[in-house]
C-alpha cells in the first residue's frame, strides 16, 4: 500500500520551455502533497506544499510564478516548470500523506534536464 | 530552531558486521520522527515512524529507537542490498502541514 507514482521519469526539454510533471497517490488519497529538489549528493529540498483545492505554499526563495503547482484531486497534483533555463536541471520529486497521518511517500522522482 | 543531524555522513561495513546510525533533533515538540531509505536515482522509500521516547519499530534486520533527543536506526548482520543512503527527518508539532525537516543523510556501503 501507500503508492506514489510520478510521470514521466526523465524529461529533456529546451531552454524556454515549459514542462509538466505529474504526482499520484494510487491507493490511498493524499490530504497534502509536497514538492521537493534534490541536487547530487545532497538532502531533499522542499520547495511547497500542496493541499486539495487550495493554493500552495512556497518554501523561501522558491518561485511561485516559474515552479507553478496545482493539486486538483486527491489523488493528483502537478508541477509545472515554466519557461526552464538550465539551471532549473534538477531531481524533482514529490510526496504524499495519506489523511490523518503525517509520514510522508515519495514518488521515485522526475530527472529534468534543460538544454 | 528546528535542526536534525545525522551522523556519520558516510560508513562502510563488510557484510555481516553489524552498527548503528544516529539521527539527533532538535525540535519544539515531536510529532514524529521518520526513516527513510533512499538508492541512488530514486525517491525515499518509508521506513518506520516513531512517535515517542522509548518506542521501537523493527523491520527485517533494521530496528529503529527514539528517546528525547535521538533515533538510532541499527543495522544487524547488514547484507550488500542494505547499500543506501538512510534519511532521518522529523515533524513539529503545530505544524499545520506536515512538513518534514530532514538530516543530511547517511550513506551506507556494505562489502560482501
Amino acid at each position: 500500500g501507500a503508492v506514489v507514482s510520478q510521470h514521466p521519469s526523465r524529461v529533456i526539454c529546451k531552454s524556454g520551455t515549459s514542462v509538466k510533471i505529474e504526482c499520484r497517490s494510487l491507493d490511498f488519497q493524499a490530504t497534502t502533497m509536497f514538492w521537493y529538489r534534490q541536487f547530487p549528493k545532497q538532502s531533499l529540498m522542499l520547495m511547497a506544499t500542496s493541499n486539495e483545492g487550495s493554493k500552495a505554499t512556497y518554501e523561501q526563495g522558491v518561485e511561485k510564478d516559474k515552479f507553478l503547482i496545482n493539486h486538483a484531486s486527491l489523488t493528483l497534483s502537478t508541477l509545472t516548470v515554466t519557461s526552464a533555463h538550465p539551471e532549473d536541471s534538477s531531481f524533482y520529486i514529490c510526496s504524499a500523506s495519506p489523511r490523518v497521518r503525517y509520514e510522508q511517500y515519495f514518488g521515485p522522482g522526475t530527472r529534468l534536464t534543460v538544454t | 530552531e528546528d535542526q536534525v543531524t545525522q551522523s556519520p555522513e558516510a560508513l562502510r561495513l563488510q557484510e555481516g558486521e553489524s552498527s548503528s546510525l544516529n539521527c539527533s533533533y532538535t525540535v519544539s515538540g515531536l510529532r514524529g520522527l521518520f526513516w527513510y531509505r533512499q538508492d541512488p536515482g530514486k525517491g525515499p522509500e518509508f521506513l518506520f515512524t516513531l512517535y515517542s521516547a522509548g518506542e521501537e519499530k523493527e523491520k527485517e534486520r533494521l530496528k529503529a529507537t527514539l528517546t528525547k533527543k535521538e533515533s538510532f536506526l541499527h543495522i544487524t548482520a547488514p547484507k550488500p542490498e542494505d547499500s543506501a543512503t538512510y534519511l532521518c527527518a522529523v515533524n513539529r508539532r503545530g505544524s499545520n502541514t506536515g512538513k518534514l525537516i530532514f538530516g543530511q543523510g547517511t550513506t551506507l556501503q556494505v562489502k560482501p
